[in-house]
């Protein structure tokens, strides 16, 4: 997996409910990244980090939330503002960056 | 914002042959990247050229940059079954951000 874990694969989210994707790195690296992917398209970067209790926002950052409480973990928050969140999520670390196997969310 | 623009958006060759895959981007860059996505995966690092490289390989990968046009090329030889998937460029500014193109489909039929 590179060093990077995403879980869990599949999520599925109801009517205003919030939703926390998973990101875990084994590998110490300082910066981390999410990224939506939606069909046929490329990455378009949400969020990012590049040091502990420090990130900054991406090109579509509203309606998700992040935190980066250890260097290992950036959780993703899908929040119930974000309307149209049926996309599939990925999440990196590093430079050049390396990709986790992503989270596809849909909407119940 | 999306800086890289691929093309062709979908191509099929057959194996054995080689493959080619443009870029454009935008903005100045400190360097662009080369990725490949198998489907329903997360992308895999392929090469990485700086913007005072004009060409460089990596086994069976070549990629080109030419930054007065804002352009580069990925050039797969001697294609393999193995090789289909998405590819995407993506341009590195200072900030080490990624901004990622749309991607070429690559079929390669045995």
């Amino acid at each position: 997996d590179g060093g990077i874990t995403q879980s869990p694969k599949y999520l599925f989210r109801k009517e205003g409910q919030n939703v926390t994707l998973s990101c875990e790195q084994n590998l110490n690296h300082d910066a981390m990244y999410w990224y939506r992917q939606d069909p046929g398209q490329g990455l378009r970067l949400i969020y990012y980090s590049q040091i502990v209790n420090d990130f900054q926002k991406g090109d579509i950052a509203e309606g998700y939330s992040v935190s980066r409480e250890k260097k290992e973990s950036f959780p993703l928050t899908v929040t119930s503002a974000q309307k149209n969140p049926t996309a599939f999520y990925l999440c990196a670390k590093g430079f050049p960056q390396h990709f986790g196997d992503g989270t596809r969310l849909s909407i119940l | 914002s999306q800086q890289g623009e691929e093309d062709p958006q979908a191509l099929s060759i057959q194996e054995g042959e080689n493959a080619t895959m443009n870029c454009s981007y935008k903005t100045s860059i400190n360097n662009l990247q080369w990725y490949r996505q198998n489907s329903g995966r997360g992308l895999v690092h392929l090469i990485l050229i700086r913007s005072n490289e004009r060409e460089k390989h990596s086994g069976r990968l070549r990629v080109t940059l030419d930054t007065s046009k804002k352009s580069s090329s990925l050039l797969i030889t001697a294609s393999r079954a193995a090789d289909t998937a998405s590819y995407f460029c993506a341009a590195s500014g200072s900030a080490r951000q990624l901004t990622f193109g749309s991607g070429t489909q690559l079929t390669v039929l045995p």
